[in-house]
């Protein structure tokens, strides 16, 4: 099954671009590459997916390299809002698989 | 439109208690997910229902869970017997499409918080 690897934990400050980079070290060909971001008490967010090279949506980025062994996602100038856990998933069937995360705490 | 409800928001039971928690998906879509999310830790996949049928349930954790979704829509899990270890978030989740890509845009429910006390 798919696994990934994330930090833990990041800091920022607002209005800074905060990149979170996760490994897919084995990665499917059929598996596409997604993030969600979930606050407490509250169930997951979608905020975007890819298969392979740049996609870029009105919260996000993400970029994939040619190997898709690595994902990033770029959260252009964060703000306190968008303190959360951050979780980076790859799977191709039914069963979705999730780390523990990356907690992003943005500070004033 | 109205999003992924689930019920109850809370849940306490008393070890040896059987407990029925209800999701309700956005309507029309296909796919259902449960998940059970412990403290600090991600959700973990526990079943997965393409319309009424259920295709994959290797998540669930022992023969004391069970889930149905008879009809394709609403759909139950169900705990026998809860044991304190059970005590987690279970979330539910609903996408619109089954073919790989969409299936993993899933919008969440709030969750039902069970406490086994």
């Amino acid at each position: 099954l798919a696994k990934t690897t994330q930090p833990i934990s990041m800091d920022s400050y607002e209005g800074q671009e905060v990149n979170i980079t996760c490994s897919h070290n084995n990665i499917a060909t059929n598996d596409y590459i997604t993030w969600y971001q979930q606050f407490p008490s509250q169930g997951p967010r979608f905020i975007i997916q890819g298969y392979k090279t740049k996609v870029t949506n009105e919260v996000a980025s993400l970029f994939i390299p040619a190997d898709r062994k690595s994902s990033t996602l770029s959260l252009p100038r964060v703000s306190l809002s968008d303190t959360a856990v951050y979780y980076c998933l790859s799977a191709g069937g039914f069963k979705t698989i999730f780390g523990a995360g990356t907690r992003l705490f943005v500070k004033a | 439109g109205a999003g992924v409800s689930q019920s109850p928001r809370y849940k306490v039971a008393k070890r040896g208690q059987d407990v029925a928690l209800r999701c309700d998906p956005i309507s029309g879509h296909v796919s259902l997910f449960w998940y059970q999310q412990a403290l600090g830790q991600g959700p973990e996949f526990l079943t997965y229902f393409q319309n009424e049928a259920q295709l994959d349930k290797s998540g669930l954790p022992s023969d004391r869970f069970f889930a149905e979704r008879p009809e394709g829509s609403v759909s139950t899990l169900k705990i026998q017997r809860t044991q304190q270890e059970d005590s987690a978030v279970y979330l539910c989740a609903s996408s619109f499409l089954t073919g790989t890509k969409n299936m993993y845009e899933q919008y969440f429910g709030p969750g039902t918080r069970l406490t086994v006390t």
